[in-house]
């Protein structure tokens, strides 16, 4: 398997610019995870899905982000209008239920935003 | 509220044991992950405690204890790729898969 996969993998753009970050899960995954991660803030988990349905988007920083997930192979994070505080790296993560739950989270390679 | 708390840096030399703490306080627990993370790269999985004891896989053991809301990530036999940072997450529930992570720990590993 491909892994998760992400792109683009590294992003620059200008502040007010519309940008979308893609994900395409690992086959048979149920669950999909967006997070962030900066210096200052670590790890956040920004939102999740569980097939397709996104179940909690409390880490979503604000209306400027939002995030869909059309199909089990592939979602989207979009930011609009993006500002410099957005630059970070953003990761997708997909797992899928055990007997045990969801335990093991896989995640992509990576986007690096940086928005001037 | 909820809070991970692990040290921020660790060195320890090639060849040696290092042992990561992470301490939690979360409204509901339902177990503890360790992930690694190199320099410029994603996360990956380590090790998942659910139960108190120790889980060995390979060099690297993961240790839980629930009544006292602390675990710990020891690596032995240490070796140069082993520098990386070390997120500790837990799992508040069974069911979602949802995960809060530590700030991580850098280890360095020195010849």
């Amino acid at each position: 398997d491909a892994g998760v996969i992400q792109s683009p993998r590294h992003e620059v753009t200008e502040m007010g610019q519309e940008v979308t970050l893609r994900c395409k899960p690992i086959s048979g995954h149920d669950y999909l995870f967006w997070y962030r991660q900066t210096m200052m803030r670590g790890l956040e988990l920004l939102i999740y899905f569980n097939n397709n349905v996104p179940i909690d988007d409390s880490g979503m920083p604000e209306d400027r982000f939002s995030a869909k997930m059309p199909n089990a192979s592939f979602s989207t994070l979009k930011i609009q209008p993006s500002e410099p505080r957005d630059s970070a790296v953003y990761f997708c993560a997909s797992s899928y239920r055990t007997s045990g739950g969801v335990e093991t989270q896989y995640f992509g390679p990576g986007t690096r935003l940086l928005v001037l | 509220g909820q809070s991970l708390e692990q040290p921020s840096e660790v060195t320890a030399v090639e060849g040696a044991i290092v042992q990561i703490n992470c301490t939690y306080q979360t409204s509901g627990f339902y177990g503890l992950s360790w992930y690694q993370q190199h320099d410029g790269g994603a996360p990956t999985f380590l090790s998942y405690n659910a139960l108190d004891g120790l889980e060995e896989t390979g060099r690297f053991s993961s240790f839980l204890s629930r009544s006292d809301s602390y675990g710990y990530l020891l690596l032995q036999e240490l070796q140069m790729k082993d520098s990386a940072s070390y997120f500790c997450a837990v799992r508040r529930s069974g069911n979602t898969g949802k995960l809060i992570f530590g700030q991580g720990t850098t280890l360095q590993v020195k010849p």
